[in-house]
């Protein structure tokens, strides 16, 4: 799997946009990008994935670059409860993923 | 969604004793289970792959005599833990692919085990 790279930590003011920024320039034309966080003591949750495409689910955006070499996970309006580790994952087809340390997202009231 | 449960949710053990824990697919069918363990402050990391019907996959550093696993059936993978030591104490998380959803992965809520 490619490795990704994530600043380790973020603030977001609550209601605000949260963007968090992934760097996957090895990614191969076979693997996704996938986003998953990670609340404090629970299993991760998956948020969203693509392969070239711009995605929107209800939870969140993700804009891929048109190189593929990075990616941008979109949180529209952050709330307390999206405080959390989020992760994002370069991975092709059904293997386990890999995680990286992930960024840190703190949301402030 | 897809759900995955863990049994039980905490445990605590004494050394040298051994701790099933239990990762069951509720509304699929999940050939496939992942093991992961994490560590307090870390990130998670793979211990092995869980095959329905066939021996586990264990990575490399994970002893397979000592995290046995069994998948016994399509919704039903197990870990255990046999003679637990402290350093054993974990976050045990499991995940299984959703069917032809192949893309996404959803994971149970963790076990945590604490080795006394």
């Amino acid at each position: 799997d490619a490795k990704t790279t994530q600043p380790p930590s973020m603030d977001c003011a609550e209601g605000r946009a949260a963007n968090l920024p992934c760097n996957h320039s090895t990614i191969s034309g076979n693997e996704y990008v996938y986003w998953y966080r990670q609340i404090h003591s629970q299993g991760p949750q998956y948020i969203i994935h693509g392969l070239k495409n711009n995605e929107t689910n209800e939870m969140a955006s993700l804009i891929i670059t048109e190189d593929r070499k990075s990616s941008t996970l979109i949180l529209p309006h952050a709330t307390l409860r999206d405080t959390a580790v989020y992760y994002c994952i370069a991975k092709e087809g059904r293997r386990a993923l890999t995680f990286g340390s992930g960024t840190r997202l703190q949301v402030q009231p | 969604g897809a759900v995955v449960s863990q049994h039980p949710s905490r445990v605590i053990c004494k050394s040298g004793t051994s701790v099933k824990i239990e990762c069951r697919s509720l509304d699929f069918q999940a050939t496939t289970m992942f093991w992961y363990r994490q560590f307090p402050k870390q990130s998670l990391m793979l211990m092995a792959t869980s095959n329905e019907g066939s021996k586990a996959t264990y990575e490399q550093g994970v002893e397979k005599d000592k995290f046995l696993i069994n998948h016994a059936s399509l919704t039903l993978s197990t870990l255990t833990v046999t003679s637990a030591h402290p350093e054993d104490s974990s976050f045990y998380i499991c995940s299984a692919p959703q069917g032809v959803r192949i893309n996404e992965q959803y994971f149970g809520p963790g076990t945590r085990l604490t080795v006394t």
